[in-house]
């Protein structure tokens, strides 16, 4: 079974600086995808960010980032300059790509991180 | 296009009674997950369907169960209501069960 660690409970960073959020994940299959979500306080999940496993460049969006190290299992997520919006719960989540038995449409989740952003 | 809808948002039930939460993907989207979030497990996957079938269930006891209709809208069941099944309650759509999933806003279900 997959599972997905996110070692820090809790972050802050002051506005427009930069905050990096930990994701690690441990799993035998090759194919996969990677996610992280945030969720503010309305608990709405937001998607903010997907990667593939089988793609080397890692995924940018706007002023976020990954930095995906496929040997080491880790997909971290970088904000840069952090707004005030930026604060939720963050989630990393894992994906298999296979289509098949327990991978149908299951998301295996972290702990979650919460991101505090100071004015 | 309008995003994943739940109803109802909110639910006060009590030990015993059963509840039906409601789920409206996005047009388009014929896969839906079920996820309950608690402040001591986290997320987990409660089940998935896809042109009305079930096709992956995660560790939750028979009291859960879920149906898909044609348009796709799905719903999810709980019977014999615990403490314990108080949780917030999420929803998520995607094309098929491969595609990225979109959430909806969840039903916060309080049992007393």
């Amino acid at each position: 079974a997959q599972t997905v660690t996110q070692s820090q409970p809790e972050m802050s960073v002051q506005e427009a600086e930069t905050v990096t959020l930990s994701c690690t994940y441990d799993t035998s299959e090759s194919d996969y995808y990677l996610f992280w979500y945030k969720q503010p306080p309305s608990r709405q999940m937001i998607l903010v960010i997907r990667q593939e496993a089988y793609k080397q460049q890692n995924a940018t969006e706007n002023r976020f980032s990954v930095n995906f190290q496929k040997a080491a299992k880790s997909f971290s997520l970088k904000i840069s300059d952090s707004q005030l919006g930026d604060a939720a719960m963050y989630f990393c989540a894992y994906r298999s790509a296979h289509a098949g038995g327990t991978s149908y449409g299951k998301l295996t989740f972290g702990q979650g991180t919460i991101l505090t952003v100071h004015p | 296009k309008a995003g994943v809808t739940q109803t109802p948002r909110y639910l006060i039930k009590t030990r015993g009674q059963q509840v039906t939460l409601s789920c409206s993907p996005i047009s388009g989207h014929r896969s839906v997950s079920w996820y309950q979030q608690t402040p001591g497990q986290g997320l987990q996957f409660l089940f998935e369907y896809f042109s009305e079938t079930q096709r992956n269930k995660g560790n939750f006891p028979g009291r859960f169960s879920g149906r898909q209709f044609s348009n796709s809208r799905s719903e999810m069941n709980v019977s014999t209501l615990e403490l314990g099944d108080s949780a917030l309650y999420l929803c998520a759509s995607s094309q098929d069960p491969q595609e990225t999933q979109y959430f909806g806003p969840g039903t916060r279900l309080l049992v007393l």
